[in-house]
């Protein structure tokens, strides 16, 4: 069975750095993208960048590029998404799924449950 | 980047009614290289439908999705109380990938 389980809520004050995870299993974690998905508070889906495990390959949407990291630990079927200094609308909650890849860029047949990320003074 | 918008906003129907939804891209897609996904309330969004019209893993019949290059649609023939939520397009033709706004489809 194919299950993402991703790290659980955060709080956290404006500046501080924070890594949030998505625990992969199930399936062979080097041969499948794992991409990330942003949801804001009342708001829909946006894709964020994606990650081919088994060489690092890593693609960010310009408006995420430079605002975060997307990286794998592939000795421990994990995928990482992080932060080094968060803003208040940053708040979120935030999505990892497993990618197929079409042209171009990948869409996602199994997701994880969500992290919810509070920034806040 | 590729934009997609999505219509209606919102979908009021009674169970039963057949829903229809559209995606437009704003420039090709590269023929089908679009999905539908659905997002109910504290949920995650789970894949409908892939590569256009082909169907994820136990996806039941009622859903079907059709279109090439710049317009898609995605149909329910029956409506069943559990197919109310918000559902998205994304296209993965070109980097980076892209959803639509969501339509919403509630009950009636």
């Amino acid at each position: 069975e194919v299950r993402l389980v991703q790290s659980g809520a955060d709080v956290k004050k404006p500046g501080d750095s924070l890594k949030i995870s998505c625990k992969a299993s199930g399936y062979s974690f080097t041969t499948y993208w794992i991409g990330w998905v942003r949801q804001m508070p009342g708001k829909g889906l946006e894709w964020m960048g994606s990650i081919y495990p088994g060489d690092s390959d890593t693609t960010y949407s310009p408006s995420f590029q430079g605002q975060v990291t997307i990286s794998v630990d592939t000795s421990i079927s994990t995928a990482y998404l992080q932060w080094t200094s968060l803003k208040a609308w940053d708040t979120a909650i935030y999505f990892c799924a497993r990618g197929l890849y079409g042209s171009g860029s990948v869409y996602f047949d199994y997701w994880g449950q969500g992290t919810p990320v509070t920034v806040s003074s | 980047e590729i934009v997609l918008t999505q219509s209606p906003g919102t979908l009021s129907l009674s169970p039963g009614e057949r829903a229809t939804l559209s995606c437009r891209a704003s420039q090709s897609v590269g023929s089908t290289y679009l999905a539908w996904y659905q997002q109910k309330p504290g949920q995650a969004p789970r894949l409908l439908i892939y590569d256009a019209s082909s169907r994820a893993t136990g996806i039941p019949d009622r859903f079907s999705g059709s279109g090439s290059g710049t317009d898609f649609s995605l149909t329910i023939s029956r409506l069943e109380p559990e197919d109310f939520g918000v559902y998205y397009c994304q296209q993965y033709g070109s980097s980076p990938g892209t959803f639509g706004q969501g339509t919403k489809v509630e009950i009636k």
